[in-house]
């Protein structure tokens, strides 16, 4: 089964409202990466936490990381409907596999 | 300036046949990857070379043979395609040595849709 799970699968919401996104591991991690990916586009990095940070924050992003849960949550506040996309949470393993194992994935819609 | 580009953005093909996606990026980076999109959006990694050297080989049919001429370049080759093959394969890069490729963010291009008929 996959390392990342996201959960919510898909989130819709009105402007304005604050979007909060999930994301669940199963091993150790170095780090944990969020990224964004807009229809037929690629992936854009959005922010990196280091497993020896609890939350970091990024403009109207807001991340934050619970080891001991394996799990880090996304929180977009404020928000437009340019941020209408899939984020995707990504771990950089500890087994030093080198890979960078990328979630399920939210599709979020933000309504105007 | 584009950073990762790849060509080409759309690719039809027939059962059988031999493509292959080329990957550029103008960043400096040491360490690039192929990675596959199914139609369920999971993205899962084939690929990585470091300074041309093949870092991470995943359990990926041997129809599909990468190649790194330089460090700015990785080319994926994909021999006697198949339906299952249809999916959007993204090239990427990221800063780092041999002992941490994985330091820091990744790069993506915009992708290539491959459709097989």
């Amino acid at each position: 089964s996959q390392q990342g799970e996201e959960d919510p699968q898909a989130l819709s919401i009105q402007e304005g409202e604050n979007a909060t996104m999930n994301c669940s591991y199963k091993t150790s991690i170095n780090n944990l990466q969020w990224y964004r990916q807009n229809s037929g586009r690629g992936l854009v990095h959005l922010i990196l936490i280091r497993s020896n940070e609890r939350e970091k924050h990024s403009g109207r992003l807001r991340v934050t990381l619970d080891t001991s849960k394996k799990s880090s949550s996304l929180l977009i506040t404020a928000s437009r409907a340019a941020d209408t996309a899939s984020y995707f949470c990504a771990t950089d393993l500890m087994d030093s596999s080198y890979k960078l194992i990328f979630g399920s994935g939210t599709r979020l819609l933000v309504r105007p | 300036d584009t950073a990762v580009s790849q060509t080409p953005k759309y690719l039809v093909t027939q059962m059988g046949n031999d493509k292959s996606i080329k990957c550029e990026q103008n960043l400096g980076h040491d360490t690039m990857y192929w990675y596959k999109q199914d139609s369920k959006k999971f993205l899962k990694i084939m690929f990585s070379y470091n300074n041309k050297e093949l870092i991470i080989n995943e359990t990926v049919p041997n129809r599909f043979s990468p190649k790194s001429p330089d460090k700015a370049h990785l080319n994926l080759h994909i021999n006697s395609l198949e339906l299952g093959d249809s999916a959007v394969y993204f090239c990427a890069s990221s800063q780092g040595s041999l002992a941490f490729p994985l330091s820091g963010e990744q790069y993506f291009g915009p992708g290539t849709r491959l459709t097989v008929t």
